[in-house]
């Protein structure tokens, strides 16, 4: 099993749709959790880390599920501009090394 | 966005060339990362310094030497690469201790011939 997977997608979308990204991870211990956006031909920016109560950020909410050892990204009323690609970061306790999955495409068309 | 820099933005070169690439962060981090993207694939981390020295390296071939001579500045020395090692190369940096957001810069893609 992969330590980081994420369906790679694409998620093609209108304008103005809800959509949800999950990404599960292997390592029980991990302790930090972080979701990354690429643009095509860009380096990798942070878009939101992923607190254990949840966190939300304007039309992006993050959650964490222990339990079931995977982190879900929803972005609501979605923009074109939101067209990217959405990476999943984790990293395990004790560590600074993140592992990145291989990201999830989304396309928001007109 | 000018936090961490990178040059050449694109190199090209033959299997017999050596070529550095060269990474400076401005924004007084202590960690410092460089990974390879390849098309479809995770990126892949090659190696990481904290406070000037190596603390992982990911079975990376010795074609590819990285040297960190101060917490600004991380290079990666190419020699004798193989067509295979065609991507995008990204350094990014982070404080140390715990992890933080890294910024990453804007990378250079790298052709081998």
């Amino acid at each position: 099993r992969k330590e980081v997977e994420q369906d790679p997608g694409p998620f093609n979308v209108p304008e103005g749709a809800t959509v949800a990204f999950n990404c599960t991870y292997s390592n029980s211990a991990s302790q930090s959790f972080f979701w990354y956006r690429q643009d095509c031909r860009k380096e990798p920016k942070l878009l939101m880390s992923v607190y254990s109560s949840g966190n939300e950020d304007g039309r992006f909410t993050a959650q964490l599920n222990r339990a079931s050892q995977y982190i879900s990204l929803l972005i609501r009323d979605s923009k074109l501009s939101d067209s990217a690609t959405y990476l999943c970061v984790v990293t395990s306790g004790g560590s600074y090394i993140p592992t990145f999955g291989r990201g999830t495409s989304l396309i928001v068309h007109p | 966005e000018t936090g961490v820099t990178q040059t050449p933005r694109h190199l090209v070169m033959g299997m017999t060339n050596k070529k550095s690439l060269k990474c400076e962060q401005h924004l007084g981090h202590n960690a410092m990362y460089w990974y390879k993207q390849s098309a479809k694939k995770p990126l892949e981390l090659m190696f990481v310094y904290s406070l000037e020295e190596r603390v992982e390296n990911n079975s990376v071939p010795s074609r590819f030497s990285p040297e960190c001579p101060n917490s600004s500045h991380l290079f990666l020395h190419l020699h004798t690469l193989q067509p295979e090692d065609s991507a995008l190369y990204l350094c990014a940096s982070s404080q140390e201790a715990t992890y933080n957001e890294q910024f990453f810069g804007p990378g250079t893609r790298l052709t081998v011939l």
